[in-house]
């Protein structure tokens, strides 16, 4: 039982560029989120999904996108980089909105040039 | 709007005295309490909750939480600190909003534990 697994750990991109941050939980959990990390500013969520092809929007969304396929899978995709996207960014897994301890992945930290 | 304040950027504690981390929070409807620890490069980790009942609540490592409704506080507390325990701490709160769960962390409270 891995829990919540990210990938990357580390990400160097230019601005402008794309690419996707991997979130998979094993745990056959419904509810999943991401978060970013900022320093002075705690944890905001960007994006959440309450099950297989459900998503929306959390309190930070612009510049992402996400899509829940399946249950395991959560991916986070950056459209077009900016260095304002430059933070360390979490995936959270629970196991419905009735329970209330989330589970977190280890995090991936992204540098935008 | 719901908030958590967490009022102490760092917490210096020698290492076998009682240790406390303050959070104080802010929502319309009854408190959903959490307290997580970050160990360097690692994700959150949940460490207690409150979400009914006793005001004292107990976690992970020998930590508990003490809620008081009065003073819209949910401090964090060990009584006797180890150097393990250096971490970064959050507290959260959890409100229901149009449908979907909203935690709203703090900014965190670095912990030192001195040896």
């Amino acid at each position: 039982n891995a829990g919540v697994t990210q990938t990357p750990k580390f990400q160097v991109l230019k601005t402008g560029q794309s690419m996707t941050l991997q979130c998979a939980q094993d745990m056959n959990h419904e509810y999943m989120s991401w978060y970013r990390q900022d320093p002075g500013m705690g944890l905001r969520l960007i994006h959440y999904s309450v099950g297989a092809g459900i998503t929306d929007q959390g309190e930070v969304p612009n510049g992402y996108n996400v899509s829940r396929s399946t249950t395991e899978d959560f991916p986070l995709r950056l459209l077009s980089a900016a260095p304002s996207q430059t933070s360390v960014y979490f995936c959270a897994s629970q196991d419905s909105l009735s329970t209330d301890t989330q589970y977190f992945g280890p995090g991936t930290r992204l540098t935008v040039l | 709007a719901q908030s958590v304040a967490q009022p102490e950027d760092q917490v210096n504690v020698a290492e076998g005295n009682p240790l406390t981390v303050k959070c104080t929070y802010s929502v319309s409807g009854n408190p959903y309490l959490f307290w997580y620890v970050q160990y360097p490069n690692r994700g959150l980790q949940f460490l207690l909750k409150y979400i009914t009942g006793d005001n004292l609540v107990k976690g992970s490592y020998g930590f508990e939480a003490e809620f008081n409704k009065s003073q819209t506080s949910f401090h964090l507390k060990k009584p006797s600190a180890l150097v393990s325990d250096s971490a970064l701490y959050f507290c959260a709160v959890r409100d229901y909003s149009g449908g979907y769960q909203k935690v709203t962390f703090g900014i965190g409270t670095k912990l030192q534990v001195i040896p």
